[in-house]
C-alpha cells in the first residue's frame, strides 16, 4: 500500500464549476499536509499548507484535513482554464522529505 | 519565479553512463533537496543537504549521490544510469529547519536514459 494514494484523474470541468480534489494516507503520525500545483515542464509550486485537522481558505481555494479518516482535500471554487495543471497532494515524514501521492490532473475548459 | 534555478534543462544519456546535474539555490537558503519524478507520478525524495552535510534520504542506491557547496548550489550525480532512471529530476531550497513548510521548487532537469 501507497503512503499516500490520489486518483490521476483526469478530471475535466467547465469553467466556474467547484473542483474536489481528494487524497488518503496510510500513516496515522503524518501532522503536516500540502497542495502543489504543478504546470507541464515546471516544478510543483506550494499551494497550501496545513497542520493537523481542519480547514484552511485562500482565496479560492480551501484545504481540508480529517485525521480520524486519514483524508485530505482540496476544493477550487470558481475554477479558470489558467487552473488547469497536475495538484499534488504532500505529506511530511520526519521533517526531512515531503511524501507525494502521483497528482491529479485537471482540465477546466471555457 | 522561484529563484531556484538548475541546469541543464534536458540531458540524454545511454545506459551505463554517469550524469551531473546542478542546482543553484534561492538567495539565502541553505537547505537543498532532491526529487525524482518518473512520468504521472509524484516527487520521489532522493537526498537533503543542510549546511553541506546530507540530512536525510530517500529509497535511492548509493549510485545516487550528492554534494552541497558552500554558496549552498548543489549537484546531484548519478553513476551506471539505468533506463529507469529517465524522469525529472527536481531541485528544491529553504530555509533553515524543519523544512518543509517553505520548500521552492526549481523546472527540473529532464534526464533521458537510452
Amino acid at each position: 500500500q501507497k503512503e499516500v494514494e490520489q486518483d490521476p484523474g483526469p478530471l475535466s470541468v467547465p469553467e466556474g464549476a467547484i473542483v474536489s480534489l481528494n487524497c488518503t494516507y496510510s500513516n496515522s503520525a503524518f501532522q503536516y499536509f500540502m497542495w502543489y500545483r504543478q504546470y507541464s515542464r515546471k516544478g510543483p509550486e506550494l499551494l497550501m499548507y496545513t497542520y493537523s485537522s481542519g480547514n484552511k481558505e485562500d482565496g479560492r481555494f480551501t484545504a481540508q484535513v480529517d485525521k480520524s479518516s486519514k483524508y485530505i482535500s482540496l476544493f477550487i471554487r470558481d475554477s479558470q482554464p489558467s487552473d488547469s495543471a497536475t495538484y499534488l497532494c504532500a505529506t511530511d515524514h520526519n521533517t526531512d522529505k515531503l511524501i507525494f501521492g502521483t497528482g491529479t490532473r485537471l482540465q477546466v475548459f471555457p | 519565479e522561484t529563484g531556484v534555478t538548475q541546469s541543464p534543462t534536458h540531458l540524454i544519456k545511454t545506459r551505463g553512463q554517469q550524469v551531473t546535474l546542478r542546482c543553484s539555490s534561492q538567495s539565502g537558503h541553505n537547505t537543498v533537496s532532491w526529487y525524482q519524478q518518473a512520468l504521472g507520478q509524484g516527487p520521489q525524495f532522493i537526498f537533503q543537504y543542510y549546511r553541506e552535510e546530507e540530512n536525510g534520504r530517500g529509497n535511492f542506491p548509493p549510485r545516487f549521490s550528492g554534494l552541497q557547496f558552500p554558496n549552498y548550489s548543489s549537484e546531484l550525480n548519478v553513476n551506471a544510469l539505468e533506463l529507469d532512471d529517465s524522469a525529472l529530476y527536481l531541485c528544491a531550497s529553504s530555509l533553515g529547519q524543519p523544512t518543509n513548510e517553505k520548500l521552492f521548487f526549481g523546472s527540473g532537469t529532464q534526464l533521458s536514459v537510452l
